[in-house]
């Protein structure tokens, strides 16, 4: 049974790009959950997507959108990188719309030069 | 408001001592609370959960946590720390407001276990 996958593992670009990042959901999930980690910090909740919707958002701004495909992997994009985008993405699967108990992927580490 | 305080950003313990990483939280809401760990370069892996059933919670690799809601803390513990149990640790309170679920984590406690 696979876990939660995410690609790649590793990214760089520079600012003012664009970046699209990857997650596949653990087997039998259908709810994917994005997180940003800054180095030091825990994970900040960036947005919530369930049935192909965004169901709801944290506090990060328009440049970050997100997509969920019909076989419930979720795409991660963001615009107009910023130094301050460098971090870990963590996306995390769960089901039914809810998350008492996510899994994580091992996140895809995103360096903005 | 919901939020989440890890009251030690750093824990220090030789090997085969107890561990105790404390957790307090805030929640206008029925919580759910968990407790994830995170080994250097490495995604989340759950430890344990509370969700409204027993108080005292067993997890994997030997940890324990209490829900305590007169001191609405969640505090992991251990009876004998392993050098394996070198990581970060992060507290989760998850909660529905309006139906929708509102996830925040805490700022992270870093162990260090000394041989």
């Amino acid at each position: 049974d696979a876990g939660v996958t995410q690609s790649p593992t590793h990214l760089i670009k520079t600012r003012g790009q664009q970046v699209t990042l990857r997650c596949s959901p653990k087997s039998g999930h259908d709810t994917v959950s994005w997180y940003q980690q800054a180095l030091g910090q825990g994970p900040q909740f960036i947005f919530q997507y369930y049935e192909e919707e965004e169901r709801q958002r944290g506090n990060f701004p328009d440049r970050f959108s997100g997509h969920q495909f019909p076989n419930y992997s979720s795409e991660l994009n963001v615009n107009a990188l910023l130094q301050g985008d460098s971090a870990l993405y963590l996306c995390a699967s769960s089901l039914d719309g809810r998350a008492y108990e996510q899994y994580f992927g091992p996140g895809t580490r995103l360096t903005v030069t | 408001a919901q939020s989440v305080t890890q009251l030690d950003s750093h824990v220090s313990v030789s090997e085969g001592t107890p561990v105790l990483l404390r957790c307090n939280y805030s929640s206008s809401y029925s919580p759910s609370l968990f407790w994830y760990v995170q080994h250097p370069n490495k995604g989340l892996q759950l430890l344990l959960k509370y969700t409204s059933a027993a108080t005292l919670v067993k997890g994997i690799n030997g940890f324990e946590a209490e829900f305590k809601k007169s001191e609405t803390s969640f505090h992991l513990t251990k009876p004998s720390a392993h050098m394996s149990d070198a990581a970060e640790y992060f507290c989760v309170v998850s909660e529905f407001p309006g139906g929708y679920q509102k996830v925040t984590f805490g700022t992270g406690t870093k162990l260090q276990v000394i041989p």
